[in-house]
């Protein structure tokens, strides 16, 4: 059973661009959390999605997006990148509900530049 | 905002022995779940205990116990005869409100150390 898979590992990215993250939950899980962890700091919610929809949406901008995809795998779209985007994230896939448990991917290491 | 609060940044323990990190929270949930998760350097979170709130035992898992004082709103982890593998960051979780949304808390991190 594969579990939370993401890609890609690593991206290198320069001011002002845009990036698209990817995600695959594990098996049998419909819901989707985003996380940004900064180097030192514990992981902040960014937004999740259940049923292709966003259900709740951490303190973060509009320039950080997402989406659902019907086979429950999501996509994080980051624009008009800034240095302050640098850091690892994290998607964490789950059954509906906070109090279920999350099992999180390797993560995305993104460093703009 | 809803916090979750780990006072100890950093941690060392001897392999065998036993170390606790502690955490508190701040929920208006009234059924909850709390969690917390190991990050090794390869940076993959990984599940180490939950606790339903609504439970008076405390929950265990092989090494790894917890003492949940609900009242005190405190959650802290026990590990017990300490492996080098135990060495990682420690976040503790908790479910809070933000900005209208529900969302799940993470606590700053305990750096763990066990040294041989």
């Amino acid at each position: 059973d594969a579990g939370v898979t993401q890609s890609p590992t690593h991206l290198i990215k320069t001011r002002g661009q845009q990036v698209t993250l990817r995600c695959s939950p594990k098996s049998g899980h419909d819901t989707v959390s985003w996380y940004q962890q900064a180097l030192g700091q514990g992981p902040q919610f960014i937004f999740q999605y259940y049923e292709e929809e966003e259900r709740q949406r951490g303190n973060f901008p509009d320039r950080f997006s997402g989406h659902q995809f019907p086979n429950y795998s999501s996509e994080l779209n980051v624009n008009a990148l800034l240095l302050g985007d640098s850091a690892l994230y994290l998607c964490a896939s789950s059954l509906e509900g906070l109090k279920e448990t999350q099992y999180f991917g390797p993560g995305t290491r993104l460093l703009v530049l | 905002a809803q916090t979750v609060t780990q006072s100890q940044p950093e941690m060392s323990v001897q392999e065998a022995e036993t170390v606790t990190l502690s955490c508190t929270y701040d929920t208006s949930e009234s059924d909850y779940y709390l969690f917390w998760y190991k990050q090794p350097p390869s940076r993959q979170m990984i599940l180490v205990i939950r606790q339903e709130a609504y439970k008076q035992q405390n929950a265990t898992e092989n090494r790894f116990s917890v003492n949940f004082q609900k009242a005190a709103k405190s959650f802290s982890l026990k590990i017990s005869d300490s492996q080098l593998g135990d060495a990682a960051m420690y976040f503790c979780a908790s479910p809070g409100w933000q900005g209208g949304s529900e969302k799940l808390v993470f606590g700053k991190g305990t750096k763990l150390t066990v040294n041989p």
